[in-house]
């Protein structure tokens, strides 16, 4: 059972134009929500994350919301480069009484921008 | 620094064969991670240490093992490797704490099991 779903495999997006990844999630325990980028051949490098207790946070080019309600978050790219081009994980994690924080990823989403 | 560092970059192995893969941190934290990465997956955690001297199970933890060798080092071991173990596994680390929620990755090792 996937408790983390990034449904689009894939988007392409035009060079200067806002790219829209979206993610859910199925467990009402996770209170802390992140986004990585990986390239080819690389390990997945942070960027972007969101507590449960925020709607919105916001960094340069990006910004990620969280509808609790809906189980949903999204992650937004503006404007959008080549450079971005890359895929995208949505993670999420609960807090436990240990101090490791186990994260459950989505599928991934291959973001393809075109100059 | 050179953050989280894995060994070796590419393996092929025969089935029943073993082998360990080797990761280090140059970040002194506590917590490190192993995952697995398969085509239209997203990474699946097969084992982590919490702190040094302590290993838990993960999601996919069946024909691992792992070492935390010291703070610096946690180890991943197939003992007897099959081809559904073929995929890429990466290793993390990440400051222990409330609130501190991001891991930081290596580059990965691919691993075929033939």
């Amino acid at each position: 059972d996937q408790q983390v779903k990034q449904n689009s495999p894939s988007l392409s997006v035009q060079e200067g134009r806002i790219s829209i990844l979206n993610c859910d999630y199925t467990n009402s325990m996770f209170d802390y929500f992140l986004w990585y980028k990986k390239y080819p051949a690389e390990g997945p490098t942070f960027l972007i994350s969101i507590s449960s207790i925020k709607d919105k946070n916001e960094d340069g080019r990006f910004t990620v919301f969280l509808n609790k309600s809906a189980k949903h978050l999204s992650l937004h790219i503006v404007p959008s480069q080549p450079g971005d081009s890359a895929v995208y994980f949505c993670a999420a994690s609960k807090t436990s009484s240990g101090s490791a924080r186990q994260l459950t990823f989505g599928s991934g989403t291959q973001l393809t921008v075109l100059p | 620094n050179a953050g989280v560092t894995q060994t070796p970059k590419f393996q092929v192995l025969k089935t029943g064969q073993s082998m360990t893969l080797q990761c280090a941190q140059d970040m002194n934290h506590n917590s490190m991670y192993w995952y697995r990465q398969d085509p239209g997956m997203g990474l699946r955690l097969i084992y982590y240490s919490a702190s040094e001297g302590t290993t838990d199970k993960g999601e996919v933890p069946n024909g691992y093992n792992v070492s935390r060798l010291n703070k610096r080092e946690f180890s991943l071991r197939l003992e007897s490797a099959a081809p559904s173990q073929t995929s890429v596994y990466f290793c993390a680390s990440s400051e222990a704490g409330v609130g501190l929620h991001e891991q930081f990755f290596g580059p990965g090792t691919r691993l075929t099991v033939l």
